[in-house]
C-alpha cells in the first residue's frame, strides 16, 4: 500500500544550489498538491495540478517550480536554495470524486 | 486576517478529560471541513470531515455552524496516544480543491 511517496526524507542545500523534491503516488489520482510546513506553522499550498500537463500556483509559489508530466509523479523544483525554504514540504493527491488528501510523509530541508 | 483560526495551545490536560477545539473560517464560500491531526514530524492524518448536522466518532465529536462560520471538535475521555497536533482545515473545490490548514493546536494527554 504506497499509497504517496515522496524522496528525499531529508536533504540539507548549500544556499545557491538546487534540487528536485520527488512525489509520486499509485492511486490513480486527477489532483496533487505541495505543501511547506514551518515550525508551528499550519500547511501552506505552493502548487497543485488538477491532472497531467495542468499546474497552478498555491499561496507561497515563489522560489518554486513544478511539472506533471504523468498522473502519477509531481516532483517541485527549487533552483536557487534560500535559507527560507528550509522546511518541511508535503506532498499530497487526491481523488476527483472525495474530499480526502493522502499526504506523503514529508521533506525535511535545511538550506544553510 | 487568517482565513482559518484556531485556539492557541498548547492544551495539557490529564487522562480521561475533555477537551475542546475551537476554529473559525473568514471565506464563506467554504464547502467543505475537516479536523487532520498530526504527530511530531510526521504527515498530517485525516482524523474526521465535518458536516453541519454534526458527527461522531467514538471519542470524537465534531460540530460546525456555517452561520458563524465556526468548526468544533470535542475529544471525551482523552487519552495518551490522543497528544498530537489537531488541525483545522477548510476546502472550497472551486479552487481546484486546495486545503487551508490552520495553525494547529497542540494536545498533551498527561498519566
Amino acid at each position: 500500500n504506497a499509497g504517496v511517496t515522496q524522496t528525499p526524507k531529508f536533504r540539507i542545500l548549500k544556499i545557491g544550489q538546487s534540487m528536485t523534491l520527488q512525489c509520486a503516488q499509485d492511486m490513480n489520482h486527477n489532483y496533487m498538491y505541495w505543501y511547506r510546513q514551518d515550525p508551528g506553522m499550519g500547511l501552506k499550498l505552493i502548487y497543485y495540478s488538477v491532472g497531467a500537463g495542468i499546474t497552478d500556483k498555491g499561496e507561497v509559489p515563489n522560489g518554486y517550480n513544478v511539472s506533471r508530466s504523468t498522473t502519477e509523479d509531481f516532483p517541485l523544483r527549487l533552483e536557487l536554495a534560500a535559507p527560507s525554504q528550509t522546511s518541511v514540504y508535503f506532498c499530497a493527491s487526491r481523488d476527483s470524486r472525495q474530499n480526502i488528501q493522502y499526504f506523503g510523509a514529508g521533506t525535511r530541508l535545511s538550506v544553510l | 486576517r487568517k482565513e482559518v483560526e484556531q485556539d492557541p495551545g498548547p492544551f495539557n490536560v490529564p487522562e480521561g478529560a475533555t477537551v475542546a477545539f475551537n476554529c473559525t473560517y473568514s471565506n464563506s464560500a467554504s464547502q467543505s471541513f475537516f479536523w487532520y491531526r498530526q504527530d511530531c514530524r510526521k504527515e498530517p492524518k485525516l482524523l474526521m470531515s465535518v458536516y453541519s448536522s454534526g458527527n461522531e466518532d467514538g471519542r470524537f465529536t465534531a460540530q460546525l455552524n456555517r452561520a458563524s462560520q465556526y468548526i468544533s471538535l470535542l475529544i471525551r475521555d482523552s487519552k495518551l496516544s490522543d497528544s498530537a497536533t489537531y488541525l483545522c482545515v477548510v476546502a472550497n473545490y472551486n479552487q481546484g480543491g486546495k486545503l487551508i490548514f490552520g495553525q494547529g493546536t497542540e494536545l498533551s494527554v498527561k498519566p
